[in-house]
């Protein structure tokens, strides 16, 4: 069990430009979790999927953020025409339904994205 | 008003020393209640989690939920330097799969 991971671990880009980020759950978890935190708060929910598909998106999530958990294995986020205030962490976290569902969710490292 | 309130501190206590960490929240449906510790630009690291009303004790970490008054605390008992780090205390619905958190507490333990 090597935890959660994601990837990249930092990322800088300009305005306008699109990004994507990775996330590797816990291997025999089903559930995974993207959440968005900024300076001095808590994570906020942006999305949740149980095994490939889509259950529920916060509305946070504008029309410019996608994400995808093809084959229910690794999951992406995509922001598209990023702004200043997309800048954040973008935690990934996983759960399996063993363990009570999300009530034992386990979080990766993060992605840090800065939108200069 | 937030769901989960919690005072940001900082907190600042001599190694040693008992520390209590709380919560209060307004949505009467939580009914998990997780405490996070996250160490500077790292991801939460799952601490406790609790179902309903009760104490629940791991190692120095004793996790108390009182569904009456909303209100979840956690205390840490001998505390050492490493203990400083920011804890955040999570919760949800029993339907719901999402977390809902607070804004943490910013914990240092000085020697």
């Amino acid at each position: 069990d090597t935890g959660v991971s994601q990837d990249p671990r930092h990322k800088i880009t300009k305005r306008g430009q699109n990004v994507t980020f990775r996330c590797d759950p816990i291997s025999e978890h089903n559930r995974l979790y993207w959440y968005r935190q900024t300076l001095g708060q808590g994570p906020e929910f942006l999305t949740y999927f149980q095994n490939e598909a889509q259950l529920e998106k916060s509305r946070l999530l504008s029309d410019r953020f996608s994400a995808e958990r093809p084959k229910g294995s690794f999951s992406t986020l995509e922001i598209q025409r990023t702004e200043q205030g997309d800048s954040a962490m973008y935690l990934c976290a996983s759960s399996s339904d063993r363990t009570g569902g999300a009530a034992g969710q386990y979080f990766g490292p993060g992605t840090r994205l800065t939108v200069t | 008003q937030k769901e989960v309130e919690q005072d940001p501190g900082p907190l600042s206590v001599p190694e040693g020393a008992i520390v209590s960490l709380n919560c209060t929240y307004s949505n009467s449906a939580f009914q998990y209640f997780m405490w996070y510790r996250q160490y500077s630009r790292k991801g939460p690291e799952l601490l406790m989690y609790t179902y309903s009303s009760g104490n629940k004790e791991d190692g120095r970490f004793t996790a108390q939920v009182d569904k009456s008054s909303k209100y979840i605390s956690l205390f840490i008992r001998d505390s050492q330097p490493s203990d400083s780090a920011t804890y955040l205390c999570a919760m949800r619905s029993g339907t719901a799969s999402k977390l809902t958190f607070g804004t943490g507490t910013r914990l240092q333990v000085t020697l």
